[in-house]
């Protein structure tokens, strides 16, 4: 079974810099997924992560303001470009379980404040 | 397209009650994975139970329970004997077989059991 670090834990940024949120699995997985959960809403996937090639964004999602890098089988990470207020979320990395069952592990999430 | 929908969005309940949680989907998909997760305030996911939609099966797990009608595309999650400790945000997910680990999502149902 897969486990997920993820880090950092929260953070403060001002407007118009970058985060970069890493997530490493503990095992190796193919596909790796990035969630962002607004105030008060539900997750919402922004970009599936595959090793040796580009992610795939889903709509809405475009890959200037979330660049994300998937240079192994254990470990990609998440950047938050240019930031806005609006980029206040909770970002969550997810990896499956077992190729078979669809059952996901997810980390502990990034608390994202911009001011 | 699939949608996951919670219709309640906050429920309150005395401690020792039991409280049903509801789930209604829509997938085109023959073959997918339902899931329950329970998010505390802390922020972290936690996995509750994963359904594949070849077992209608009803799953009892404590004072848990989860009660799936492919008739009527709901997956609905009674808690009983509610405790103080049961208070989050459950959120309810649809998952195809062929990407293991991407989900799609409910809004989300806040349960707050009062003491």
């Amino acid at each position: 079974s897969a486990v997920i670090s993820q880090k950092p834990s929260r953070d403060i940024c001002q407007r118009g810099t970058s985060l970069t949120i890493q997530c490493q699995v503990d095992s190796q997985v193919t596909m790796m997924f990035w969630y962002r959960q607004q105030p008060g809403q539900s997750l919402t996937l922004i970009a599936t992560a595959n090793q040796g090639s580009e992610a795939t964004y889903e709509s809405g999602f475009v890959i200037d303001k979330f660049p994300i890098s998937r240079p192994n089988l254990t470990f990609s990470t998440l950047t938050v470009s240019n930031m806005s207020p609006e980029d206040s979320s909770i970002y969550l990395c997810s990896a499956p379980k077992h190729q078979f069952t669809n059952e996901a592990f997810f980390g502990q999430g990034t608390r994202l404040t911009v001011v | 397209a699939q949608k996951v929908t919670q219709a309640q969005t906050e429920i309150s309940v005395v401690e020792k009650e039991d409280v049903t949680l509801d789930c209604v989907y829509e997938t085109r998909d023959t073959t997918y994975y339902l899931f329950w997760y329970k998010q505390p305030p802390s922020g972290e996911l936690v996995f509750l139970i994963r359904r594949n939609s070849f077992d209608e099966q009803n799953e009892i797990s404590g004072r848990y329970s989860w009660n799936f009608q492919k008739s009527t595309s709901s997956f609905n999650f009674t808690i009983t004997a509610s405790q103080v400790v049961d208070s989050a945000v459950y959120f309810c997910a649809l998952s195809e077989v062929a990407n293991a680990g991407k989900s799609t999502f409910g809004d989300g149902t806040t349960l707050t059991v009062k003491p």
